[in-house]
């Protein structure tokens, strides 16, 4: 079975700091991993995604993210924090045929001024 | 915007009534996805339907169902209703190319399901 933790529900950093967001997978089978970003009542849009390409994927909104085999993680970083990176961000994998997305509980982003 | 489109927007009712969730996806976008979001479970996958056929169920009640029409829109239908059920409903759909990459699920707005 696959499954994902991220840790930490709540995260907070200055506006112009680094953000990382942490995640971490289980899976019997080389995973696909997702991050999705959701801001208040909306849908989730893609932010990247690992597909066993390149272990470090960038994504959108200066947002990049490494897969790491041997820590079995899939962290998401940003150099620099924006007002507008605040959002909940979840973490996702996939495995084999099964194209449904397994999420994790999902990290709060609170950027300070 | 995403590209896939949900109504209604909102949704309130009772318990033991039945609703209906409609969902269009992307042009072009064969497989359609139901999840569900609480606070409790989290995000949670219900079912898959390619095509018009199901293809996978996840955590779905057998109170609930879904079926894909053949101009490939989703319902998902949910009877009995229980407080618990309220919810947010995604939809989501993708290409579904079989035989490659995990194809990119494009999420629509969410239709928010509030049980009295």
């Amino acid at each position: 079975a696959q499954s994902v933790t991220q840790l930490g529900s709540h995260v907070s950093v200055s506006e112009g700091a680094l953000v990382l967001l942490r995640c971490n997978y289980s899976s019997s089978v080389p995973p696909y991993l997702f991050w999705y970003v959701q801001y208040p009542n909306q849908g989730l849009q893609l932010l990247l995604k690992y597909t066993s390409a390149a272990t470090l994927v960038k994504g959108i909104n200066g947002f990049e993210a490494e897969f790491k085999k041997s820590e079995t993680s899939f962290h998401l970083t940003k150099p620099s924090a924006h007002m507008s990176d605040a959002a909940e961000y979840f973490c996702a994998v996939m495995t084999g045929s099964a194209r449904q997305l397994t999420f994790g509980s999902g990290t709060q982003l609170t950027v300070l001024p | 915007d995403s590209g896939v489109t949900q109504t209604p927007k909102h949704l309130i009712t009772a318990t033991g009534q039945r609703v209906t969730l409609r969902c269009s996806p992307r042009s072009g976008d064969l497989s359609v996805y139901w999840y569900q979001q609480s606070l409790d479970q989290g995000l949670q996958f219900l079912i898959q339907y390619y095509n018009g056929e199901e293809r996978a169920k996840g955590n779905i009640l057998e109170r609930f169902s879904a079926q894909q029409f053949p101009d490939l829109h989703s319902e998902l239908n949910l009877s009995s209703l229980e407080l618990g059920d309220s919810a947010l409903y995604f939809c989501a759909s993708s290409r579904d190319t079989s035989g490659g990459p995990a194809d990119t699920q494009y999420f629509g707005p969410g239709t928010r399901l509030t049980v009295l």
